[in-house]
């Protein structure tokens, strides 16, 4: 099957400062891609849509411009942490669609954990 | 916000036992898919049934689904400890383009 990878898996910063984290579709192109966070024992919370080479939709309580998304290519889509807070420790995942044609398909990353001292 | 519930939130049976973990869903869907985590790793894909199918099965796997209800359920038969994982229904609301993830169970296996 397709492979998404994500870098890095765990990162550890202090607070304020900012987290770059990269998700890639190895084998295949891929036009949208999503960001979840996962808080620990709960679910996976949508917190953005990411299209490529347009702006991404955040959902509804995710503050855009702490969360910058950037979806330069076919193959890379990167979540930046603006100025991190402990609160923003969480388990990052990101999944990218194969195409538009079977929309229900998606392929996850193994995750990054950040944790913010 | 999240469109599933799931019930139990936590379950533990003993090595060979079958598990079973009900979803409900709150809007009309086009499919639900059901996905498994082990625990800190990201997401594996199990089994995806549409809205006009009722059951189907993948190896050891059942998953049934009942529209009229909006709930599915998914069976796991014999299990193995190789099974502990926390379990998610997701389903693509009509009109909208995303997963949306249901609160999950944890299932854990005995040897």
């Amino acid at each position: 099957g397709a492979v998404v990878s994500q870098h890095p898996s765990r990162v550890i910063c202090k607070s304020g400062t900012s987290v770059k984290i990269e998700c890639r579709s190895l084998d295949f192109q891929a036009t949208t891609m999503f960001w979840y966070r996962q808080f620990p024992k709960q679910s996976l919370m949508l917190m953005a849509t990411s299209n490529e080479g347009s702006k991404a939709t955040y959902e509804q309580g995710v503050e855009k411009d702490k969360f910058l998304i950037n979806h330069a290519s076919l193959t890379l889509s990167t979540l930046t942490v603006t100025s991190a807070h402990p609160e923003d420790s969480s388990f990052y995942i990101c999944s990218a669609r194969l195409n538009s044609v079977s929309p229900e398909t998606q392929y996850f990353g193994p995750g990054t954990r950040l944790l913010v001292l | 916000s999240q469109q599933g519930e799931e019930d139990p939130q936590a379950l533990s049976i003993q090595e060979g036992e079958n598990a079973t973990m009900n979803c409900s869903y709150k809007t009309s869907i086009n499919n639900l898919q059901w996905y498994r985590q082990n625990s800190g790793r990201g997401l594996v894909h199990l089994i995806l049934i549409r809205s006009n199918e009722r059951e189907k099965h993948s190896g050891r796997l059942r998953v049934t689904l009942d529209t009229s209800k909006k709930s599915s359920s998914l069976l796991i038969t014999a299990s193995r400890a190789a099974d502990t994982a926390s379990y998610f229904c997701a389903t693509i609301i009509q009109g909208a383009q995303k997963l949306v993830f249901g609160q999950g169970t944890r299932l854990t296996i005995n040897p």
